[in-house]
């Protein structure tokens, strides 16, 4: 069964610094991967996907994620940390269910900045 | 460009009680989602829609009815509010099925007393 594993609940930075937020991932099949952004009372926005193309996916707001099927992870990262950034970010895989594509959610991990 | 909306923004029920969630999409998409989002466990699909006329069962539908009579609107209804169903519900469309993302509108926060 597919699913995803997102390895810390909180991650605390200072504002210019690296961001890393780590995720694995089980699946049979050859996955696709996302990441979406939930900034405080608002929905899901996505912030980028990978599907099979180039393992390193660029998004918006500066942030990329490498996909690793050598180790089954797909960690987002930013290089300099700014306030905005300050959300919850779900890792997901997708999973296709009698042809239709259904999508496995993480746990969430909650993204804290500091000036 | 409005994108996904859903009211109403909060509700508090009693248990027992019924009410219905609607959202509306001006986006054209043929797919449209329900799920409900609690601490610590992400978001699970309640029931979906594959295009006007159609529904499906999520991961947890129990307790919970959908309608997609118009393309637009995706109606959940809770007929008789338990303490369980106290969430934030999201509702969420998508394009096509194949790996398109989703949009998702601001949420309701249900709290059942």
């Amino acid at each position: 069964a597919q699913s995803v594993t997102q390895l810390d609940s909180h991650v605390s930075v200072s504002e210019g610094t690296p961001v890393l937020l780590r995720c694995n991932y089980s699946s049979s099949y050859s996955p696709s991967l996302f990441w979406y952004v939930q900034h405080p009372n608002k929905g899901l926005q996505l912030l980028l996907k990978y599907t099979s193309a180039a393992t390193l996916v660029k998004g918006i707001n500066g942030f990329e994620a490498e996909f690793k099927k050598s180790e089954t992870s797909f960690h987002l990262t930013k290089p300099s940390a700014h306030m905005s950034d300050a959300a919850e970010y779900f890792c997901v895989v997708s999973v296709m269910n009698t042809g239709f594509q259904k999508l496995v959610f993480g746990t969430g991990t909650r993204l804290l900045v500091s000036p | 460009n409005a994108g996904v909306t859903q009211t109403p923004k909060f509700r508090v029920l009693k248990t027992g009680q019924s009410m219905t969630l609607l959202c509306a999409q001006d986006m054209n998409h043929e797919y449209m989602y329900w799920y409900r989002q609690d601490p610590g466990m992400g978001l699970r699909l309640i029931h979906y829609s594959v295009g006007e006329g159609t529904t499906a069962k999520g991961e947890v539908p129990d307790g919970y009815n959908v309608s997609r009579l118009k393309k637009q609107n995706f109606l959940l209804g809770l007929e008789s509010a338990a303490p369980s169903q106290t969430s934030v519900y999201f509702c969420a469309s998508s394009r096509d099925r194949e790996n398109s993302p989703l949009h998702f509108g601001n949420g309701t926060r249900l709290t059942v007393t």
